[in-house]
């Protein structure tokens, strides 16, 4: 078990190019998250995936992005056209439904995004 | 929607003393709470949760919480400090009819040797 990955660690990309971010996630785990964080806040939540389901999305997920986890295993986070303003650190983190590790999430070191 | 106040933006402690990091939180029913830490350029890690039960909950690393319903209120606590404790410490409250996690913005802890 080798935790939450994720890649790139660090993206640097000029506004309106469009960026792609993956999430591996703890093999066990059934659920995952996508939360963004930005300097001196704590996490957002984006969207959360059971399965290969999309369940929940915050209004935070604006059109421009988009993300999947096609087989239930890894996920992808798309970001389209960016702006200045999608610059922040993408956070993924894989939970168990049930049992003493439901509701704990394990979370990977993050993507940061940087646009110029 | 739930929320989190973590209302100090960073705390000193001297190396030694007992260490509180302060939480409110504000969620309609019965909470679920956390308590996560980060280190630089590492990911969040699990410190330790309250979801029903004993409303003093102990963690990881020599840590422990306790539920306030009255005050709504979930506070970190450590006995005595290291200066391996120094870190970004989030609270973090869940609505158990939902999936989403509401952080609060964190708070810097110093531990000075």
């Amino acid at each position: 078990d080798t935790g939450v990955s994720q890649n790139p660690r660090h993206k640097i990309t000029k506004r309106g190019q469009n960026v792609t971010f993956r999430c591996d996630p703890i093999s066990e785990h059934n659920r995952l998250y996508w939360y963004r964080q930005t300097l001196g806040q704590g996490p957002e939540f984006l969207t959360y995936f059971q399965n290969e389901a999309q369940l929940e999305k915050s209004r935070l997920l604006s059109d421009r992005f988009s993300a999947e986890r096609p087989k239930g295993s890894f996920s992808t986070l798309e970001i389209q056209r960016t702006e200045q303003g999608d610059s922040a650190m993408y956070l993924c983190a894989s939970s168990f439904r049930g049992g003493f590790g439901a509701n704990v999430l394990t979370f990977g070191a993050g993507s940061r995004l940087t646009v110029l | 929607a739930q929320s989190v106040a973590q209302p100090e933006d960073q705390v000193n402690v001297a190396e030694g003393n007992p260490l509180t990091v302060k939480c409110t939180y504000s969620v309609s029913g019965n909470p679920y709470l956390f308590w996560y830490v980060q280190y630089p350029n590492r990911g969040l890690q699990f410190l330790l949760k309250y979801i029903t039960g004993d409303n003093l909950v102990k963690g990881s690393y020599g840590f422990e919480a306790e539920f306030n319903k009255s005050q709504t209120s979930f506070h970190l606590k450590k006995p005595s400090a290291l200066v391996s404790d120094s870190a970004l410490y989030f609270c973090a409250v869940r609505d158990p009819r939902g999936n989403r996690l509401a952080f609060g913005k964190g708070n810097q802890v110093v531990v000075i040797p």
